[in-house]
């Protein structure tokens, strides 16, 4: 079956503007989770969505947000950006029974702020 | 508090085994994960073991866990020049709804 999509996979962005992000999960997941990669700070969470309902987050400002919709695809939207949020976005999927579980990760969308 | 730590760096010789270590310092960890990332490319998984298991075998890869000492290693058997990748242990917590938290990433170098 497919893996996790993400679109797009490279954007480029000026200081300022606002930015969506897409992930579409494997079919039949209903957990989907968002962290950014950046040299500096490595792998943090951002949030966690499960049936539309945002179950988790990370210590992110309130420029970043998120949303799912009933298929379970999800987007992020990073609003007023700045350049350190240049970055690899990663979404991954879980079939969440409860527990954590398997969590399979899409190639990301690489964002780039000038 | 939540933290996983790895040492940053490992080369190996192809042919021989490789081990990965890391800490984590949350006692609540319910999975623990290994995941391979290569240059442009998002996280793979590898695999992963719940938290009451010692040891995991999946072909080459053996993952050990030391709950008291909260450690965990990944040894990769018969190391090719392929495994060369980035290397990231993570731990998913007691009631985290799948919120993983990730080690620095080990960089892994197989030479000839």
């Amino acid at each position: 079956k497919a893996g996790v999509t993400q679109t797009p996979r490279y954007l480029i962005k000026t200081r300022g503007q606002q930015v969506t992000l897409s992930c579409s999960p494997i079919s039949g997941h209903r957990s989907v989770s968002w962290y950014q990669q950046t040299p500096g700070q490595g792998l943090q969470f951002l949030f966690e969505y499960f049936s539309e309902t945002q179950r988790n987050k990370g210590n992110f400002p309130g420029r970043f947000s998120g949303r799912q919709f009933s298929n379970s695809r999800s987007e992020m939207n990073v609003s007023t950006l700045e350049l350190g949020d240049s970055a690899l976005y990663l979404c991954a999927s879980s079939n969440d029974g409860g527990l954590n579980t398997e969590a399979f990760f899409g190639q990301g969308t690489r964002l780039t702020v000038v | 508090g939540e933290d996983v730590e790895q040492s940053l760096f490992l080369s190996v010789r192809e042919g021989d085994s490789s081990v990965i270590n890391c800490t984590y310092t949350d006692s609540s960890s319910t999975y623990l994960y290994w995941y391979k990332q290569e240059p442009g490319a998002g996280l793979q998984l590898l695999t992963y073991i719940f938290s009451n298991m010692d040891m995991k075998q999946d072909q080459r890869l053996t993952v050990l866990l030391n709950k008291k000492d909260k450690h965990l290693s990944l040894r990769i058997a018969d190391t090719q020049t392929g495994d060369s990748a980035i290397y990231f242990c993570a731990e998913g917590l007691s009631g985290g709804y799948n919120k993983l938290i990730f080690g620095a990433g080990t960089r892994l170098a197989v030479h000839p």
